[in-house]
């Protein structure tokens, strides 16, 4: 059974800082990963969608990496900002069979001004 | 894009009763559907998929007969919680696969719900 495991669970920094979230999954037979942004009381948003065969996607400020075998991905902020405060999702769809996603705990981030 | 809605967005029901969620994909048909639910500072769990068609998948601990699916065309699912009690309150979300790009995975806003 796939699980997937974020770390920090929180974080604070002070605005302008970059930061990295961790995301961590045990079976590396994925098909794709994808980050997501959740404000309180809200969806989600998606930021990065990783295929499996994929290293790393770029959005701005944000950049994604995955290294599948050691079954990790992490989330890069450039030039944190007071905006960027939300809780960050990540997800791992799994390489054949159904096709729902399978989300870690989250990673809540307060950016202080 | 594709949009996935759900309605309604927020509703408070009493305990004992039913209440029903709808998702919606706007523009585009889903023969699979998700449901997830999410407690309070908590992740996503997957509760069932939803298929056009046929009955609905659970996940293990998810009571079928309280949580009740209907997916009866390609652009709607609908979860009915059942005799609804304090500890279903929670946020529900839903999320379509559109039939022709199998690949691709869009969510809906969510619903909240909550049983006084």
């Amino acid at each position: 059974k796939q699980e997937v495991t974020q770390i920090p669970a929180a974080l604070s920094v002070p605005e302008g800082e970059n930061l990295v979230l961790n995301c961590s999954f045990t079976d590396s037979a994925i098909y794709n990963l994808q980050w997501f942004r959740q404000d309180p009381g809200k969806g989600l948003t998606s930021l990065l969608l990783i295929q499996s065969s994929q290293r790393e996607q770029t959005s701005g400020r944000l950049n994604a990496s995955l290294d599948k075998s050691s079954g990790r991905s992490t989330l890069y902020i450039a030039a944190s900002q007071p905006g960027d405060s939300a809780t960050y999702l990540c997800a791992v769809r799994p390489g054949t069979g159904r096709r729902a996603l399978t989300f870690g705990s989250g990673t809540r981030l307060q950016v202080q001004p | 894009g594709a949009v996935v809605s759900q309605h309604p967005s927020r509703v408070i029901c009493k305990s004992g009763t039913s209440v029903k969620i709808e998702c919606r994909s706007l523009d585009f048909q889903a023969t699979t559907m998700f449901w997830y639910r999410q407690f309070p500072k908590k992740s996503l769990m997957l509760m069932a998929t939803s298929n056009e068609g046929s009955k609905a998948t659970y996940e293990q601990g998810v009571e079928k007969d309280k949580f009740l699916i209907n997916h009866a065309s390609l652009t709607l699912s609908t979860l009915t919680v059942t005799s609804a009690h304090p500890e279903d309150s929670s946020f529900y979300i839903c999320s379509a696969i559109p039939t022709d790009l199998p690949y691709e995975q869009y969510f809906g806003p969510g619903t909240r719900l909550t049983v006084t």
